[in-house]
């Protein structure tokens, strides 16, 4: 069955770097792109970008281009997002979600990474 | 502020059907496939409608999609209580060149 397993949660101070990662199983990790959602507190979905399983294309969300990077290890089928110069609006449950190549909808999420940015 | 609007709450009785919309505009919705989600903070959200109209396997058909013009329905029918969550839509935005999710919609069951 298809799982995506996420790294455990972080605390980080302002303006630190964080990187999530989402190891994937079950099924062809090339066929699929990776997508990244979060969840502020008290806030809805936002989608932070994609990255194609295949050929690694990228696609990141304009309000965060500059401090997201998105990549991924094809030997070991994992999904990695780092992002930097943290910010206490950072502050979040973080997803990693299967897309199609075309990216449009998600249909297997990982279980959520919290990531608390406090000083 | 999301470029698709949701109304914040809805709510309907168990047993009936209950509606969630979301409008958008042509850069997004008008020319876009539409998907659904169901989330409760805190767990997986969970695609209950992808391409306007189409459920995954293993989602009941008292789930249904539909999409006219630049607005896209989510349809509920013999609500639980179960059911009571938040639900988003989310579409591609060709001039903002990213995925928007709705602002989301909180289902009450009565």
């Amino acid at each position: 069955q298809v799982q995506l397993v996420q790294s455990g949660a972080e605390v980080k101070k302002p303006g630190a770097s964080v990187k999530f990662s989402c190891t994937a199983s079950g099924y062809t990790f090339t066929n699929y792109s990776i997508s990244w959602v979060r969840q502020a507190p008290g806030q809805g979905l936002e989608w932070m970008g994609w990255i194609s399983g295949y050929n690694d294309n990228t696609n990141y969300a304009q309000k965060l281009q500059g401090r997201v990077t998105m990549t991924t290890d094809r030997s070991t089928n994992t999904a990695y997002m780092e992002l930097r110069s943290l910010r206490s609006d950072d502050t979040a449950v973080y997803y990693c979600a299967r897309g199609t190549l075309g990216g449009l909808f998600f249909d297997y999420w990982g279980q959520g990474t919290l990531v608390t940015v406090s000083s | 502020q999301s470029v698709l609007t949701q109304s914040p709450s809805v709510s309907a009785a168990p047993g009936q059907k209950v509606t969630i919309s979301c409008s958008g505009s042509s850069s997004n919705i008008g020319n876009n496939y539409v998907s659904w989600y169901r989330h409760l903070p805190g767990t997986a959200p969970k695609l209950l409608i992808y391409d306007n109209n189409k459920r995954p396997s293993g989602i009941p058909d008292r789930f249904s999609g539909s999409k006219s013009g630049t607005s896209a329905t989510l349809g509920i029918s013999g609500l639980q209580t179960g059911d009571e969550a938040d639900y988003y839509c989310v579409t591609w935005d060709t001039s903002l060149t990213d995925v928007v999710f709705g602002g989301g919609s909180k289902l009450t069951v009565l």
